[in-house]
């Protein structure tokens, strides 16, 4: 199994207040990945990442951002939760060398509710 | 943009042969997947089709026709443990783009 963590794997929190969730992976990939999974809609992605510093919007990157100062860690912040931000998060990370598939392995995800 | 869809539910037997398709239209295609995920936990890489045909893995094997935008996905000797949601992803760019997923119960 990859190596990826996330934290907190829970959480419950006011709408209103702000909220980072954290990814951290031991296997120096490249890429790192924030998706939400919400029923009736599957996996969507938020924001990704393919190197310190350089980030990129995704689907649903609205009321969300992103950070990442180091290889091995990338955040994601709600500036203001809102109860419609209540869902599972998981992260993920692929490795993009030229003869990679650029697989994508997902940490174990957070459930978030904001109330 | 991306389109993606799969069957919501499908039941099958223990022992018996299922196959969960998976249509596609995509303005950009580099590559499909199919994720197994149980209820509550990450999904889990299964297989990876880039041209078209068969990819064989064991119990599982995939087909991909991409003039037709199509994919199956065939699970062989169905086990209890093989219940859970079965994604399909298409690759475009840098993103994968994933359907709602097909929810697999195998009964006795």
């Amino acid at each position: 199994d990859a190596g990826i963590t996330q934290s907190p794997r829970h959480k419950v929190t006011e709408t209103g207040t702000p909220v980072t969730l954290r990814c951290h992976q031991t296997e120096n990939h490249r890429y790192m990945y924030w998706y939400r999974q919400d029923p009736g809609h599957g996996l969507r992605l938020i924001h990704y990442s393919y190197g310190v510093k350089d980030t990129d919007k995704g689907e649903v990157s609205d009321g969300y951002s992103v950070s990442r100062s180091k290889t091995e860690d990338f955040l994601l912040t709600l500036e203001s939760a809102t109860s419609s931000q209540t869902s599972v998060y998981f992260c993920a990370i692929s490795d993009r060398g030229s003869t990679s598939t650029d697989t994508q392995y997902f940490g174990p995800g957070t459930r978030l509710t904001v109330l | 943009g991306q389109n993606i869809d799969q069957p919501t539910e499908m039941t099958a037997t223990e022992g018996a042969i299922v196959q969960i398709n998976c249509t596609y239209q995509t303005s950009g295609f580099n590559g499909l997947f199919w994720y197994q995920q149980h209820a509550g936990e990450a999904p889990t890489f299964l297989s990876y089709n880039v041209l078209d045909g068969l990819e064989e893995k064991g119990r599982f094997s995939s087909f991909l026709s991409r003039s037709k935008g199509y994919s199956y996905l065939l699970l062989k000797e169905l086990q209890m443990k093989d219940s859970a949601s079965y994604l399909c992803a298409v690759r475009a760019g840098n993103m994968l783009t994933f359907g709602g997923g097909t929810r697999l119960m195998v009964k006795p």
